[in-house]
């Protein structure tokens, strides 16, 4: 079976301050995909890529940037964190076609 | 834009109870539907899909599918203590562009 890892787990930023979080899945799955969950708000998505390469914006892009520069990964930057900032970062993968997406189990981030 | 509504936020259920979930979405293009469940500290887990109208039965697990009236419900029979979780409706028209996700309901089984 495969897996999918997020990096950080927890992530500690200061107002104004470039956050990166990292996710890698060894599934070869082609489409990868950046949620943003927030008590009370369900989750929303930021980006997305169908492949290497490939940058889609979500609802909720603005204040972000990503990268899929290989099939395996995708990496989340948070241009200019927001002071008192609190939220789970959710990474997912599907190989598409219909297909169920499996979750990272996230990056925590608060912003002091 | 797509709305996905889910009800209740929250539902106790007595163990080996059934809990019922509901869901409503708003474009009438949407095809694709699921259910996803996250235990806390976890990421969400696709629990089951569900792509055409009628009943889909897996396990303890049902869903429904009423694209015309814009509803998809989730049945969980013989609950347990183990299906205390947040529960997710999910929702897309085109299955790469992204699943849009209801607020969650959160589902609590006391023994």
């Amino acid at each position: 079976g495969g897996i999918i890892t997020q990096t950080p787990k927890f992530l500690i930023g200061q107002e104004g301050q470039k956050l990166t979080l990292k996710c890698q899945q060894n599934f070869n799955h082609d489409t990868m995909y950046w949620y943003r969950q927030d008590s009370g708000k369900g989750l929303r998505l930021i980006y997305y890529s169908i492949t290497e390469n490939d940058l889609q914006k979500g609802d909720l892009s603005e204040g972000y940037d990503a990268s899929r520069e290989k099939k395996s990964s995708f990496s989340l930057t948070v241009t200019s964190a927001q002071k008192n900032e609190m939220a789970v970062f959710l990474c997912a993968s599907s190989p598409g076609q219909a297909s169920d997406y499996t979750f990272g189990s996230g990056t925590r981030l608060l912003v002091i | 834009q797509q709305k996905v509504q889910q009800s209740p936020e929250s539902l106790i259920v007595p163990e080996g109870g059934m809990a019922s979930l509901n869901c409503t979405f708003s474009d009438r293009n949407s095809q694709y539907f699921w259910w996803y469940r996250q235990h806390s500290g976890e990421g969400p887990k696709a629990l089951m899909s569900i792509f055409s109208n009628g009943d889909k039965k897996e396990g303890r697990f049902t869903a429904h599918l009423n694209k015309a009236s814009l509803y998809v419900s989730l049945h969980i029979k013989d609950s347990q203590p183990s299906d205390s979780a947040l529960y997710f409706c999910a929702v897309s028209m085109d299955y790469a562009q992204g699943l849009t996700f209801g607020l969650g309901t959160r589902v609590s089984v006391f023994p």
